[in-house]
């Protein structure tokens, strides 16, 4: 069981708008960044988000994040077929002195 | 252009030994830590470890600690990891990843590497 919690799966009509939820605790989100990353199985994952609320060069605005005390969460509006997908929120833990990835969420766009 | 490239898929007994690689291209190799992260099938991402290339020095998950061996050759841009002695538990996936700092994440990912362990 992962300490950053994430639902198993979450689904949304194309064109329509999701969010995914990360929770963990102050020894990871509550004090250090947050990343988020989109992830076909068999395939390298790609950085959709960094510190939080950042997004890399040729990430769309379709992609948006936000943090909250010892929670982040990730958006995506106007889904695509395309956006089918694992995500995984990910944060520094300073207990463990380690980087913890979230259980990951599969995004199905119905 | 940042590129990870990792060696490619192997079959492997248990207890035979294994060292995969992933070679970095497009930026200065010294000056980024390089993790290894392991999904196992049907699994999600597991953080095994880091290194910083320029000193060779890992540090690793408290979960895996002991599973295999993180290394650097930073002559050649490459780091690697590698076990002694494979069991079937560590049949998966492995990606190497850029860090952006020590404790920043991932920003470049390599394409993964597929160890199967079976007898």
């Amino acid at each position: 069981q992962s300490v950053l919690t994430q639902p198993p799966s979450v689904s949304a009509a194309p064109g329509q708008k999701v969010t995914i939820s990360c929770s963990g605790s102050s020894s990871n989100i509550g004090n250090n960044y947050v990343s988020w990353f989109q992830h076909l199985p068999g395939t390298a994952p790609k950085l959709l988000i960094y510190d939080n609320n950042k997004r890399p060069s040729g990430i769309p605005d379709r992609f948006s994040a936000s943090k909250s005390d010892t929670s982040a969460t990730l958006g995506i509006t106007g889904l695509q077929t395309g956006d089918e997908a694992d995500y995984y929120c990910g944060t520094w833990d300073s207990g463990l002195s380690a980087w913890l990835f979230g259980g990951g969420t599969k995004l199905t766009v119905l | 252009e940042v590129q990870l490239v990792q060696s490619g898929a192997e079959v492997k007994k248990p207890g035979e030994s294994l060292k995969i690689s992933c070679k970095a291209s497009g930026y200065k190799f010294t000056y980024y830590w390089i993790a290894w992260v392991r999904q196992m099938p049907g699994k999600g991402l597991e953080w095994m470890g880091i290194i910083y290339p320029d000193d060779s020095d890992p540090t690793y998950s408290p979960s895996l600690q002991g599973q295999a061996v993180i290394s650097a050759d930073k002559s050649i841009s490459t780091a690697y990891l590698q076990w002694n002695s494979l069991e079937a538990s560590d049949t998966a996936m492995y990606y190497c990843a850029r860090l952006r700092g020590y404790t920043y994440g991932p920003d470049y990912w390599g394409q993964g590497t597929l160890v199967t362990v079976s007898s």
